[in-house]
């Protein structure tokens, strides 16, 4: 079955600590997203790439990086300098830059220790 | 700044209900309105609205565009317990550059009581 794949499923950050959620995708899309979801506000966009070794910053992008070195896999590292980093990360993809609907992972859970 | 306000936040009704979700915004250079529900964790897709007055429907599920007045409804007829969820809209703009956007609303949480 094509879809995202999105782990760990929850994941715990020690302070001063890097981490990275993985996100993997079957379904031969260009476009990858990663989304921050915090209770009581929408879907905020951390990061997009619209095709390999190419990515632009969303609306909260400072604290995280990403790589897009293959097609199928858009990793978010979520860096110490993301003083807030608690909250549930998804990971969607589109067909093509210009495509909204987006089909989306079963999400990451990020607490802070 | 492009805004999405949905309503009502919270909405608890009883099993066979008729329930309607509001989604109105406020944005630049709209290019089209969409719904997904979240049940866990991933959302999964619902409707795509791009014009107005066309009904989109599927099953107990339909939805209509109002792009003069700027908003969107959502309805669910005969309301079962696996409507429970989290309704999110979303709209999507195209910038001077020509990438998309998608700017979401803070989402509807409806239960349905059995």
């Amino acid at each position: 079955d094509g879809g995202i794949t999105q782990s760990p499923k929850y994941l715990f950050r020690k302070e001063g600590q890097n981490v990275t959620l993985s996100c993997e995708q079957n379904l031969n899309h260009d476009a990858m997203y990663w989304y921050r979801q915090d209770p009581g506000q929408g879907l905020r966009l951390i990061y997009y790439s619209q095709i390999v070794n190419d990515f632009q910053k969303g609306d909260i992008a400072e604290g995280y990086s990403v790589s897009r070195e293959k097609k199928e896999s858009f990793p978010l590292t979520v860096t110490s300098a993301q003083k807030n980093p608690t909250a549930f990360y998804l990971c969607a993809s589109s067909k093509t830059e210009i495509n909204e609907k987006l089909f989306f992972g079963s999400g990451t859970q990020l607490s802070v220790l | 700044e492009d805004k999405v306000v949905q309503s009502p936040l919270s909405l608890v009704v009883h099993e066979g209900d008729t329930v309607t979700l509001n989604c109105s915004y406020e944005v630049t250079n709209f290019r089209s309105l969409l719904w997904y529900k979240q049940e866990k964790k991933a959302p999964t897709f619902l409707f795509m609205l791009t014009s107005s007055g066309i009904e989109k429907k599927s099953g107990r599920l339909s939805s209509i565009l109002d792009k003069k007045e700027l908003f969107s409804i959502l309805n669910i007829t005969a309301t079962q317990t696996g409507d429970s969820a989290i309704y999110l809209c979303a709209v999507g703009t195209i910038s001077n550059f020509g990438n998309e956007k998608l700017t979401f609303g803070t989402g509807t949480r409806l239960t349905i009581i059995p």
